[in-house]
């Protein structure tokens, strides 16, 4: 079966532009969540969705982030306009039934942001 | 607030050595607990869980013990392998009403050596 699949897997850019990562959760999972690791701040969660809705997004830094989950099977994260700071890997993942918080979250492979 | 607190890395044992990694964790009610590994260049994978106080989870020769009264998830393994050099992820589920999230440790990496 395949897993979460993140795309791109690495993304140089230079500050001030429009990053979008994208992520497609395991077939038949309802909930999705979008990741940062840093080495200073570690692993947070940015957003999760939960049968396409957003359910808690107050990990999300500042309005230059935002999340989109138009159907079950794909989501973006858009960063726009890009800073330095923001250089990190983001981690999407998903779950078969987050609802009661004890579920198997599975993780995809990551991208790897740099901002120049 | 909600938060886990892991013994620093990086930890370095010999082949066959016993490893113990401490995880200890602050939450209100009760929380879900959680070991996630990560392998070199890879996304995280679940190692174990514990849902209820006095569980044990266990997986791959891991086993922790939810503990309630030292609020503690300890990692355990008996015998270490080369192969379990990566990073391990302590981590406690919190929320309410069908909205929930992981809260993860800082991690805490072992080198295991031939």
């Amino acid at each position: 079966d395949a897993g979460v699949i993140q795309s791109p897997r690495h993304e140089v850019t230079e500050m001030g532009q429009e990053v979008t990562l994208r992520c497609k959760p395991i077939s038949g999972h309802n909930s999705l969540f979008w990741y940062r690791q840093t080495m200073m701040r570690g692993l947070e969660l940015l957003i999760y969705f939960n049968n396409n809705v957003p359910i808690d997004d107050s990990g999300m830094p500042e309005d230059r982030f935002s999340a989109k989950m138009p159907n079950a099977s794909f989501s973006t994260l858009k960063i726009q306009p890009s800073e330095p700071r923001d250089s990190a890997v983001y981690f999407c993942a998903s779950s078969l039934d987050w609802a009661g918080g004890s579920d198997t979250q599975y993780f995809g492979p990551g991208t790897r942001l740099t901002v120049l | 607030g909600d938060s886990v607190t892991q013994m620093e890395g990086p930890v370095t044992l010999s082949e066959e050595a016993f490893l113990t990694i401490n995880c200890t964790y602050t939450a209100t009610g009760y929380p879900s607990l959680f070991w996630y590994v990560q392998y070199p260049g890879e996304g995280l994978q679940l190692l174990l869980k514990a849902t209820k106080a006095d569980d044990k989870g266990s997986n791959k020769g891991f086993e922790a013990t939810y503990r309630k009264e030292t609020t503690s998830f300890h990692l355990e393994k008996g015998s270490v392998q080369v192969s379990d050099s990566a990073v391990y992820f302590c981590a406690l589920s919190v929320g309410m009403d069908s909205s929930y999230k992981l809260i993860f440790g800082s991690g805490t990496r072992l080198l295991v050596r031939p």
